[in-house]
C-alpha cells in the first residue's frame, strides 16, 4: 500500500523568508507526485507535479519541488514567501495502475506573517 | 475556476437522512473522482468513474453510492447519515485515467449532519 507523510501540520514563517514543506512517501511501485494548494474556503488547485524527467519541477508562482527517489521525498520549497501564500498544502501520490486515484498526505498549513 | 461544478455548496441535514451531491466535470473530461475531507481522516479517495463505469473504489462506506450518467455528470448518494459523515466532499475530473492527466477539483460540498 502507498502512503504519504507530511510531518509538519503547521509551518509559521515571516514574509519574504524561505520555506520548505516536507513530504515523504512510501510505495513499492513507481508513483507520480503532486503538490496541491487549498486556499481558505476553496477547492484544491494543482501547484506542481513530477511525472518523469527532471527531478526538479517548478510552479509559475515561485514554488519548486525536488523528487528524491533514494529518500522517497518530494519537498516543496520557496525562496521568499508572500502573505498570499498562506494556505493548506497537500502532497499526493498516484500509482501506476488501473486507477490514478490520489493518495494525500495530512496537509501542512503554511502561515505567513508580516 | 477549475471548470468543475458541485452542487449544493452547503448541506445541513439530520442523522438518518439521505442526501445527493452532484458534480459536473469539465467539458471533455471523462473521469470523475470523489474525495472526502474531514478533520479526523484528512483527504480520502472514495470512488472513481470513467465514462459511466466504476473504475476504482477507495474507503467508501456501504451506505454511500455513486454513479456517472451518460452526460458524464456524477452523483454521490449518502444514506443513513451519521454525525461522522460531516465533511467536505470534493469532486475532481480528468480527461482520462492516466496518471499524467491532471485532476481538476471542484469547490466542494460541505455536509453538516446534526
Amino acid at each position: 500500500a502507498q502512503s504519504v507523510t507530511q510531518l509538519d501540520s503547521q509551518v509559521p514563517v515571516f514574509e519574504e523568508a524561505p520555506v520548505e514543506l516536507r513530504c515523504n512517501y512510501s510505495s513499492s511501485v513507481s508513483v507520480y507526485l503532486f503538490w496541491y494548494v487549498q486556499y481558505p474556503n476553496q477547492g484544491l488547485q494543482l501547484l506542481l507535479k513530477y511525472l518523469s524527467g527532471s527531478t526538479l519541477v517548478e510552479s509559475i508562482n515561485g514554488f519548486e519541488a525536488e523528487f528524491n527517489k533514494s529518500q522517497t521525498s518530494f519537498h516543496l520549497r520557496k525562496p521568499s514567501v508572500h502573505i498570499s501564500d498562506t494556505a493548506e498544502y497537500f502532497c499526493a501520490v498516484s500509482v501506476f495502475g488501473s486507477s490514478y486515484k490520489l493518495i494525500f498526505g495530512s496537509g501542512t498549513r503554511l502561515l505567513v506573517r508580516p | 475556476d477549475s471548470g468543475v461544478t458541485q452542487t449544493p455548496k452547503h448541506l445541513i441535514t439530520a442523522t438518518g437522512q439521505r442526501v445527493t451531491l452532484r458534480c459536473s466535470p469539465r467539458s471533455g473530461d471523462l473521469s470523475v473522482y470523489w474525495y472526502q475531507q474531514s478533520l479526523d481522516q484528512g483527504l480520502q479517495f472514495l470512488i472513481q468513474y470513467y465514462n459511466g463505469e466504476e473504475r476504482a473504489k477507495g474507503n467508501i462506506l456501504e451506505r454511500f453510492s455513486a454513479q456517472q450518467f451518460p452526460d458524464l455528470h456524477s452523483e454521490l448518494n449518502l444514506s443513513s447519515l451519521e454525525l461522522g459523515d460531516s465533511a467536505l466532499y470534493f469532486c475532481a475530473s480528468s480527461v482520462g485515467t492516466s496518471g499524467v492527466s491532471e485532476q481538476f477539483f471542484g469547490p466542494g460540498t460541505r455536509l453538516t449532519v446534526l
